[in-house]
């Protein structure tokens, strides 16, 4: 699988059901960022995680991170409709030391998710 | 609260011609970034920019393309002659330093430029 690769690739709900979606991906990072893409629109930063950090909280939004494993979850709580969008997660790497690299994202496919009220 | 903006919002063009897609950066952001996304594909990486030169730049990045920041508020990416296979939402995205120091921390993104080449 190729960086940043999310699992499932939709996932339907109801409301006030968790909504959980996976992230694996292949390279050491800096940190790990999740995004939601609204139809055909731009994105918004949801969370980030620092490759040091193992849990992170937002709001309705938990976050882990599991370096060993390369994966990271997003887990949204008490879905509402309104959740109903694209999640993508994006790892942020640079070219490593000597380089001048500042930092690009790489995203997965994304996981489609469906709120139903 | 501060945003990056784009404009246009959609723009369609005759594939062979020539497109500037432009960007307003949050004001006190030093990094540049364009990405796309191609419909139904993953968003990728075109190019990164800092100190008015590219840091980096993906293999997608061809000598089609280039980046302008012509004056202090403006990032530009010009397509020189467009290909149907250019047709994708182009976003771009602005940083600040990171606490590693030199890498971006969050991106914020704008809403993006849909390019449609006929």
């Amino acid at each position: 699988s190729q960086q940043g690769e999310e699992d499932p690739q939709a996932l339907s709900i109801q409301e006030g059901e968790n909504a959980t979606m996976n992230c694996s991906y292949k390279t050491s990072i800096n940190n790990l960022q999740w995004y939601r893409q609204n139809s055909g629109r731009g994105l918004v930063h949801l969370i980030l995680i620092r490759s040091n950090e193992r849990e992170k909280h937002s709001g309705r939004l938990r976050v882990t991170l599991d370096t060993s494993k390369k994966s990271s979850s997003l887990l949204i709580t008490a879905s509402r409709a309104a959740d109903t969008a694209s999640y993508f997660c994006a790892t942020l790497t640079g070219k490593g030391a000597g380089g001048t690299s500042y930092g690009k994202l790489t995203f997965g496919q994304g996981t489609i998710l469906t709120v139903h009220p | 609260e501060p945003e990056v903006t784009q404009t246009p919002s959609h723009q369609v063009t005759q594939m062979g011609q020539e497109v500037i897609l432009r960007c307003v950066p949050i004001s006190n952001h030093l990094y540049f970034y364009w990405y796309r996304q191609i419909l139904g594909q993953k968003v990728e990486f075109l190019v990164s920019f800092y100190n008015n030169e590219i840091s980096e730049k993906s293999e997608i990045f061809d000598d089609q393309f280039s980046v302008e920041r012509p004056d202090g508020s403006n990032f530009t990416l010009k397509i020189r002659s467009t290909k149907l296979e250019d047709s994708a939402m182009y976003f771009c995205a602005s940083g600040v330093p990171g606490l590693a120091g030199t890498l971006t921390d969050t991106q914020y993104f704008g809403p993006g430029t849909r390019l449609t080449v006929l």
